[in-house]
């Protein structure tokens, strides 16, 4: 594809319902990443996957978020039991591996609204 | 903890002026140093990076400095149109030269505005 593709585009969810984000890398980029951007403020690093590697999750907030990426391509965030702190612009960038790149090329995010 | 420091948080220029917006760091393992800039509804794109190795880069109107023994590094705007307007986040990660992978830690951004 031509970039970084994410969906939905926007979210609204009810408090304690389960939600599903997709983010659809460029094409042949082995590295994925997920950031959270609350209103006004900078990007919050969440997960990262490279390649058959295991994922970094660092950056994860708590065990109600999880992510997945499937076949090295398409990858899935997950947040169970939405709280209203949770409400952010998350997004996904991707990137080929060292040493041929390093920029990471963001898609326009997933707008989610917990109420 | 918070690994790469921005400031100011918001920036107003006057056209054809020059916006400044500085970085700091606190981890010397990092060796790669970009800029991106962001529209809104948009997500981040890259703007410019930089390595240690070198003080300075330009790329048109857009400057990265570099201090390595401050830990600091700083985006240059000269020139700053109307169009420039946008969020600037500098960010930093380790492992374009020792290897490893480049996870990016973001700065808290600055809202630039150009007035004409």
């Amino acid at each position: 594809g031509a970039g970084v593709s994410q969906s939905p585009s926007n979210k609204v969810t009810e408090k304690g319902k389960d939600v599903e984000l997709r983010c659809d890398p460029i094409s042949g980029h082995t590295a994925l990443y997920w950031y959270r951007q609350s209103l006004g403020q900078g990007l919050e690093f969440l997960i990262y996957f490279q390649g058959n590697s295991a994922p970094d999750k660092s950056g994860l907030p708590s065990d109600r978020f999880s992510a997945e990426r499937t076949g090295g391509s398409v990858s899935t965030l997950t947040i169970q039991r939405t709280q209203q702190e949770d409400s952010a612009v998350y997004l996904c960038a991707s990137s080929l591996a060292r040493p041929m790149n390093t920029e990471a090329f963001f898609g326009q995010g997933t707008r989610l609204t917990v109420v | 903890q918070q690994q790469v420091k921005q400031s100011p948080q918001s920036l107003i220029v006057q056209k054809g002026g020059i916006s400044i917006i500085n970085c700091a760091y606190e981890n010397t393992a990092f060796d790669y140093f970009p800029w991106y800039q962001q529209f809104p509804g948009k997500g981040p794109a890259l703007l410019i990076a930089i390595r240690p190795d070198v003080s300075e880069k330009k790329e048109g109107r857009f400057t990265i400095s570099f201090n390595k023994s401050a830990k600091q590094f700083s985006l240059h705007i000269m020139d700053s149109q109307p169009g420039d307007s946008a969020t600037y986040f500098c960010a930093a990660s380790k492992g374009l030269i020792s290897g490893g992978y480049n996870k990016l830690i973001f700065g808290a951004g600055t809202r630039l505005a150009v007035h004409p």
